[in-house]
């Protein structure tokens, strides 16, 4: 079973500043890993697949890299609206897997 | 555009079964251009694939759940439903019925419903 681990687990940043969040799993997933958005009391939003797809209607400041066990996700000048918890998920094998979760907040 | 919406009780005492029924509109649960999944969310933690189901009727389950687990389609209704038995306290989440894309494999989640809570008490 593979493990995906997110970090950091809290990021503290200001508006206009980049931010860069770290998923890593525990062996290869080739690049079969996804980023979801969740904003306070709302569901998941897709923003990357496949490391670095971004998803219909996701803005070009969230961007994703990365293949085998270590992705990032981008987010190239923050918004007060990107305050969430970021959480990556492999679709490389079975069973499904997401990561524990980086909250951002926006100071 | 695909919407989902989950439905079922909120309360759920041990050792019952946990039945939810998610409506989608915009697609058919029939549709062989989609997979129709579960993911439960304790609250304050993070996401848990429960499992997923096809047009075909097939069925994939999370191991940690697949004794308990079973998810069914009403192509009349273009409904999907999960019956989760024997629960307990650590069933207490909010359930999410979200629908994948046949490109990824069913395996990247598109389409969301705003989720529901069900606890587990008696």
């Amino acid at each position: 079973e593979i493990v995906l681990t997110q970090s950091p687990a809290t990021l503290s940043l200001s508006p206009g500043e980049r931010a860069t969040l770290s998923c890593r799993a525990s062996q290869s997933i080739n690049r079969y890993l996804a980023w979801y958005q969740q904003r306070p009391g709302q569901a998941p939003r897709l923003l990357i697949y496949d490391a670095s797809n971004r998803a219909t209607g996701i803005p070009a400041r969230f961007s994703g890299s990365g293949s085998g066990t270590d992705f990032t996700l981008t987010i190239s000048s923050l918004e007060p609206e990107d305050s969430a918890v970021y959480y990556c998920q492999q679709r490389n094998s079975w069973p499904l897997a997401f990561g524990q979760g980086t909250r951002l907040e926006i100071k | 555009q695909v919407q989902l919406q989950e439905s079922g009780p909120g309360l759920v005492r041990p050792s019952q079964t946990l039945s939810l029924t998610c409506s989608v509109s915009g697609a058919s649960v029939s549709s062989t251009s989609y997979y129709w999944t579960w993911i439960r969310q304790p609250a304050g933690k993070g996401l848990e694939y429960i499992g997923r189901i096809y047009a075909s009727g097939s069925t994939s389950y999370n191991p940690s759940l697949n004794s308990r687990v079973r998810m069914s389609l009403d192509t009349s209704r273009d409904q999907f439903s999960l019956d989760l038995s024997s629960v307990t306290d650590a069933d207490t989440a909010v359930y999410y019925c979200a629908g994948g894309s046949a490109y990824t494999g069913g395996n990247v989640f598109d389409y969301w419903g705003q989720g529901t809570l069900v606890t587990v008490s008696s």
